[in-house]
């Protein structure tokens, strides 16, 4: 079945600076990879996704980049703000089920 | 739209008791997805629902564990007997289908003595 790594485990910035989530997967046959916040407490929200027809999509401060041949995905924030701290989640989707990467906890100091 | 709803949001219990947790999903939504929550394993799909019909259930940790989804706007995930492993947030999530953007509830965070 579908795996999914994620690195780093823990990631801290300052303020302003970018930062830079990275996940692998495995199964090549994966075709949608989402990417969720979670801040302490509350729940998973999606904040932005890419489907396998895709290499690169934006929304204002953050980009996803999809590379299939090396089976690999990155989260990208510009301009970190405080209220960026959170974990982020990747996920790829495999036969209909969301596999989660184990998480990367941000903090943006000030 | 309320989202997908959860109750109860919290649940204390002692080991040998059963746990009930409920989940309403996005209305119009076929889909349902039933998640644990720990910090050694990460997010976990314990099963899934395709029009009411459980499609994948090969993360339902043992038999202890059952969820049910007798229509489309219900469902229950039952842990019986409970046990302080089971201790874990526990999150449903609903989508349009299986391949669309997954909505997630606000959890239940699970206790067990």
């Amino acid at each position: 079945g579908e795996n999914v790594e994620q690195h780093p485990s823990t990631l801290s910035v300052q303020e302003g600076d970018s930062a830079v989530i990275k996940c692998t997967y495995s199964d090549s046959a994966s075709n949608y990879f989402p990417w969720y916040k979670q801040e302490l407490g509350k729940r998973p929200q999606l904040i932005i996704d890419i489907r396998s027809n895709v290499g690169e999509k934006k929304d204002q401060r953050i980009a996803v980049t999809l590379n299939k041949t090396a089976k690999h995905f990155s989260l990208h924030i510009t301009e970190t703000q405080p209220e960026d701290s959170a974990v982020y989640f990747c996920a790829a989707r495999s036969t209909d089920k969301l596999i989660f990467g184990t998480g990367t906890r941000l903090q943006v100091f000030p | 739209d309320a989202g997908v709803i959860q109750s109860p949001r919290h649940e204390v219990t002692e080991m040998g008791q059963e746990v009930t947790l409920r989940c309403k999903p996005i209305s119009g939504h076929n889909s349902l997805f039933w998640y644990r929550q720990t910090m050694m394993r990460g997010l976990e799909l314990l099963i899934y629902f395709n029009n009411n019909v459980p499609i994948d259930d090969s993360g339902m940790p043992e038999d202890r564990f059952s969820a049910k989804m007798p229509n489309a706007s219900f469902s229950t995930l039952k842990i019986q007997p409970s046990e302080p492993r089971d201790s874990a947030v526990y999150f449903c999530a609903s989508s349009l289908g299986s391949t669309y953007e997954q909505f997630f509830g606000p959890g239940t965070r699970l206790t067990v003595l």
